[in-house]
């Protein structure tokens, strides 16, 4: 499958538990995107990176969120202390390097839930 | 004011009928623009990209963008039961950035 992996399919925590969410780009892509999308609602932007690059964190909560993508490996995000609000899904895309008429393409997502 | 506004819906068109879904953009600088579809509990996907003024064909499917305006929209010729979804609204604002607007949730009705 040459498409853009995330993992887990489904995640849940119970409130004060970490959770990490993985990406996988699709092959050859070196830039990925995460969102979070509440049910009935539209992309919330969070994150843009590049290999080991933030680019634009204007989307991530100040506190609790991070993310990163190592040389090596997947893009993680990383929810410290979750807490109901936290409930969402969480999709990952990813693009082409090269030029700014690249679409992005998506992963499945991760379903959070949060007891 | 939000980098892309659509019109939350719900828009409902008989089968057969023409859906016509709406966006606006607020950076003036934004170069390329793309729809996506997504269906109740499953990702984006893409479906039309377009980058010039004027309209984009891919068979049912017709984009038209005027950036005078601000202005980027959706046909959806023939619409079909299996057409009815969120369709997104994509904005690149800066080299390889994207913002999403909300998306309008189309019904089509047999």
């Amino acid at each position: 499958n040459a498409g853009v992996m995330q993992n887990p399919r489904h995640l849940v925590r119970r409130r004060g538990q970490e959770a990490r969410l993985r990406c996988s780009p699709m092959k050859g892509h070196s830039h990925v995107y995460w969102y979070r999308q509440l049910p009935e609602e539209g992309l919330k932007f969070m994150v843009y990176l590049q290999k080991e690059n933030i680019i634009d964190e204007s989307g991530m909560p100040k506190e609790r969120f991070s993310a990163e993508f190592p040389k090596e490996g997947p893009s993680i995000l990383r929810i410290q202390q979750v807490v109901r609000g936290d409930s969402a899904a969480y999709f990952c895309a990813s693009s082409l390097q090269t030029g700014g008429n690249q679409p992005q393409h998506f992963g499945d997502g991760t379903r959070l839930s949060i007891l | 004011q939000k980098e892309v506004e659509q019109n939350s819906g719900p828009l409902s068109v008989p089968e057969g009928a023409i859906a016509s879904l709406n966006c606006t953009y607020s950076d003036r600088g934004s170069q390329s623009f793309f729809w996506y579809r997504q269906y109740s509990g499953k990702s984006p996907e893409l479906i039309m990209s377009i980058y010039s003024n004027g309209d984009k064909e891919d068979g049912r499917f017709t984009a038209q963008l005027n950036k005078a305006s601000q202005y980027v929209s959706l046909l959806i010729r023939d619409s079909q039961p299996s057409d009815s979804a969120t369709y997104l609204c994509a904005v690149n604002v800066r080299n390889n950035d994207m913002r999403f607007g909300a998306g309008t949730r189309l019904t089509v009705k047999p």
